[in-house]
């Protein structure tokens, strides 16, 4: 069984801050690990995946995450904050094995402050 | 990739009413899955839908109130049954193909 928390419902940041948003996951078997967001009354889009290639992944949008195993963490991260990365943020995770549904955290809404 | 057509895209029905939501998937796959999205909150998975077996439902999730068809291996359908304002949701149908995850647009439900 997969799982995943995102620590921190809301977080604010300054434009031109560095964003740090929180995922810790769960997986009895290796995991995909996934983040999206969603744009105010928008469907979901892919920032970024880790799927056991390089432990850090680039995404769109200036946004990376990085895999840490040994923290069971996917954290994702952009050096600068810009107005128009507010909007909902989930992580999801899934086994690699394949056929198994995306689990989702709860989603972590960030807000840019000019 | 996949391409994943969902319809319809939105909704507004009476309560008491039932609204069939349907997924065609453009290839062939063994599973789909339909998710609820509830204003404000994350996604929540309602159901995985094999073909030729009956849909595994989650905890919280039962087949009289949201009935699934899986007739083939690229189409689906969610139905929501004897609807409330509680229902009142976005619902998407998924497919995986490792490593990727695809979605449908989403249908946006009101009940009213």
């Amino acid at each position: 069984a997969q799982s995943v928390t995102q620590l921190g419902s809301h977080v604010s940041v300054s434009e031109g801050a560095l964003v740090l948003l929180r995922c810790n996951y769960s997986s009895s078997v290796p995991p995909y690990l996934f983040w999206y967001v969603q744009y105010p009354n928008q469907g979901l889009q892919l920032l970024l995946k880790y799927t056991s290639a390089a432990t850090l992944v680039k995404g769109i949008n200036g946004f990376e995450a990085e895999f840490k195993k040994s923290e069971t963490s996917f954290h994702l991260t952009k050096p600068s904050a810009h107005m128009s990365d507010a909007a909902e943020y989930f992580c999801a995770v899934t086994g690699i094995l394949g056929n198994t549904p995306l689990v989702f955290g709860k989603g972590t809404r960030l807000s840019v402050i000019a | 990739s996949a391409v994943i057509s969902q319809k319809p895209s939105r909704d507004i029905c009476q309560r008491g009413t039932s609204l069939t939501i349907q997924c065609q998937v453009d290839s062939q796959v063994t599973m789909m899955f339909w998710y609820r999205q509830q204003p404000g909150q994350s996604l929540t998975l309602i159901a995985t839908a094999n073909q030729g077996s009956e849909a595994t439902y989650e905890s919280g999730f039962v087949i009289d109130k949201f009935p699934i068809s899986r007739p083939n291996l690229t189409f689906s359908t969610l139905t929501v049954s004897n609807m409330s304002p509680e229902d009142s949701s976005i619902y998407l149908c998924s497919v995986v193909r490792n490593p990727e995850a695809f979605f449908g647009q989403g249908t946006r439900l009101t009940v009213v």
